[in-house]
């Protein structure tokens, strides 16, 4: 069954510093999406991707957050200057037609120090 | 501020027993999911539902979307150890581009 994989699964980082987090949606998917979770909160929406541009975003993606689908397959989430409260779990998930429900991958624990 | 309450947090039951679990907002939702998520993993779709009233059946899992589209619950049938983790609710906003409202999750233990 296809789905969706994001690397690196853990990525620790000194605050201040840029990551890239990466996912591979879910081949002929369309609507792509980053949540995070902080440890012991809820799953939270940040951003929503479609047709080559930001759909919609949560309050929480401010201006340190990009995203980019640069070749059609991967989708990366940047954050440009990373502070201690980015600490969360990162999840991608992917879409295809507006009706249906989305998948998620596995996640990347970010560990800022 | 879309909000979406999951009761109960935590439940821990023994081999063979029912269990609901519920999921209650103000806002209604052009559909909702459930998914379970296990440590260190993301969330896996268990079901979809869509229409006001609507029940699924997954094995033991009973799902039902309240009429007015607001709430829903999912019944464990005779729980075993293999239905413990992590179970999410998550409901799909009619504005915009769908992004979902996840629940507070319900973290079940069931024990042998």
């Amino acid at each position: 069954e296809p789905e969706v994989t994001q690397t690196p699964s853990h990525q620790v980082t000194q605050m201040g510093q840029e990551v890239i987090l990466r996912c591979v949606p879910i081949s002929n998917h369309l609507y792509f999406y980053w949540y995070r979770q902080i440890l012991g909160q809820k799953v939270e929406f940040l951003v929503s991707f479609y047709n080559n541009e930001i759909s919609e975003k949560s309050e929480i993606f401010d201006d340190q957050f990009s995203v980019e689908r640069p070749d059609g397959s991967n989708f990366t989430l940047k954050i440009r200057s990373t502070k201690l409260e980015d600490s969360a779990m990162y999840f991608c998930a992917s879409m295809g037609q507006g009706n249906q429900p989305q998948h998620f991958g596995d996640g990347t624990r970010l560990s800022i120090l | 501020t879309q909000l979406l309450e999951q009761s109960p947090q935590f439940l821990s039951i023994q081999e063979g027993e029912n269990l609901t679990v519920y999921c209650n907002s103000s806002s209604v939702f052009s559909s909702l999911q459930w998914y379970r998520q296990e440590p260190g993993e993301g969330p896996v779709l268990l079901v979809t539902v869509v229409t006001g009233g609507e029940v699924k059946k997954l094995k033991r899992l009973t799902f039902q979307f309240g009429d007015a589209r607001k709430d829903s619950s999912l019944h464990i049938t005779a729980a075993q150890p293999g239905d413990t983790g992590l179970y999410l609710c998550a409901g799909r906003l009619n504005t915009g581009f769908q992004k979902l409202v996840f629940g507070t999750g319900t973290r079940l233990l069931v024990s042998p």
